[in-house]
């Protein structure tokens, strides 16, 4: 079946422009994730969504980026006046529902963002 | 989150058993072990999960010590597939993010 998809793959975008990224998840998951992985790091935690609802945004870095998920499926981070520290693969993730013992999340393949 | 500690790389030779070591000496009674794997270009996968005994799926064996302050995974037979970072995270029963580390990155050669 259909996997957790994000567009664009790749970005690159000048220092200053603002950019969106998109994650579709899994038909029917509840939880949505996204992290942050610099080269050669292990991802980290940006925000999670359970249905619409943004839950937590403690790792957001900055009041530059914000996510949302209007719909309770699609969801978009946007990052506004890109910086070079920007730069990374932006992972998005989903899971069935987070209010079991466990759920397995679910990534997509990433979107590499490159601020020049 | 209790944090874990990994060695930065191993390398395995093609069909032959891996064992990848965690450390997490402040793990808690409600802190899962669960292991996630990167291969190169991809997001993280899935690989298994355990409380405190031992488990075995399609993937890998997860070992479990009895006092919980450590745990391998175990890959059976290693193959070039398998060449990836390995990530041994510890997660609350109530947590949801996952707090990945740096991980292991396992080359394996033919």
């Amino acid at each position: 079946g259909a996997g957790v998809s994000q567009s664009p793959r790749y970005k690159v975008a000048k220092r200053g422009q603002d950019v969106a990224l998109r994650c579709d998840p899994i038909s029917g998951h509840v939880s949505l994730f996204w992290y942050q992985q610099a080269l050669g790091q292990g991802p980290e935690f940006l925000t999670y969504f359970q249905n619409e609802a943004q839950l937590d945004k403690s790792g957001l870095p900055s009041d530059r980026f914000f996510a949302e998920r209007p719909e309770g499926s699609v969801s978009t981070l946007k990052i506004q006046r890109t910086q070079q520290e920007d730069s990374a693969v932006y992972l998005c993730a989903s899971s069935l529902n987070t209010r079991t013992v466990y759920n397995e999340q679910f990534f997509g393949p990433g979107t590499r963002l490159t601020v020049l | 989150d209790a944090k874990t500690t990994q060695p930065n790389s191993m390398e395995s030779n093609e069909e032959e058993p891996v064992h990848l070591p965690c450390n997490h000496s402040t793990i808690s009674g409600t802190d899962y072990i669960h292991w996630y794997r990167q291969l190169p270009s991809q997001g993280p996968e899935y690989v298994i999960h355990g409380l405190t005994s031992n488990v075995n799926n399609r993937m890998a064996s997860l070992a479990i010590a009895e006092d919980r302050k450590s745990s391998t995974l175990i890959l059976h037979r290693a193959t070039l597939r398998d060449a990836a970072v390995y990530y041994c995270i510890l997660r609350d029963v109530a947590g949801y993010a996952l707090n990945f580390g740096k991980g292991t990155s396992l080359l394996v050669t033919p």
